[in-house]
């Protein structure tokens, strides 16, 4: 069974930014948290990680909490063409060990 | 990142028959893996390709209905036996470690539809 918790589905106007939540209480020490989309009919791609510090990168930011419970992907400013539907997934960092679980994810739609 | 292809890219297929879906990277990878979407869901894992030895599945599948082989570091092969119309999905090839980093990327998908 997937690991995290999110909403279902989430709503933002063009040109905003879109904050998707994470619930992970039960995280392990060694565990990463991984976000990934799917665009309708393609593979998932990969946004961003990140293990206890706040990350960023060109397409999104990566807020984890102190207690690493949840965290918060922020896509800056959205644009139709974020309309998709977001995973966020725990697993151990280690090359060789953990599986990526995918759960329901949060479906995302922008809105002009 | 890594550059995965899948062959075909959908297929309609009879049922009874079998298709063998292809997964090349661009790069050697650590490890590669085949995931299943059925229609409306979220993905759901099917096995770990290992290169040189039998493949570790999931529970719910077995060799006989999705044999998998993964000759050498860049190439993996899924086949999808005896098909029914429940097999239509997305076949989905993905691979982890490559350019030292551990980052797991997804092919575009196999849309398979069996009727």
């Amino acid at each position: 069974d997937a690991k995290t918790t999110q909403p279902p589905s989430m709503d933002c106007a063009e040109g905003r930014a879109a904050n998707l939540p994470c619930n992970h209480s039960t995280i392990s020490g060694n565990e990463y948290v991984y976000w990934y989309r799917q665009i309708h009919s393609q593979g998932p791609q990969y946004i961003i990680h990140g293990l206890k510090n706040n990350e960023t990168n060109e397409m999104a930011s990566l807020i984890i909490t102190e207690d690493r419970k949840s965290s918060t992907l922020i896509l800056p400013h959205a644009t139709l063409r974020d309309t998709a539907v977001y995973y966020c997934i725990v697993r151990p960092g280690s090359s060789n060990t953990g599986k990526l679980i995918f759960g329901q994810g949060t479906t995302l739609q922008v809105k002009p | 990142s890594a550059v995965i292809s899948q062959k075909p890219s959908r297929d309609i297929c009879q049922r009874g028959t079998s298709l063998t879906i292809q997964c090349q990277v661009d790069s050697q990878v650590t490890m590669m893996f085949w995931y299943r979407q059925q229609p409306g869901q979220s993905l759901t894992l099917i096995a770990t390709a290992n290169q040189g030895s039998e493949a570790t599945y999931e529970s719910g599948f077995v060799i006989d209905k999705f044999p998998i082989s993964r000759p050498n570091l860049t190439f993996s092969t899924l086949t999808v036996s005896n098909m029914s119309p429940e097999d239509s999905s997305i076949y989905l090839c993905s691979v982890r470690g490559t350019r030292g980093t551990d980052t797991q990327y997804f092919g575009p998908g196999t849309r398979l539809t069996v009727l």
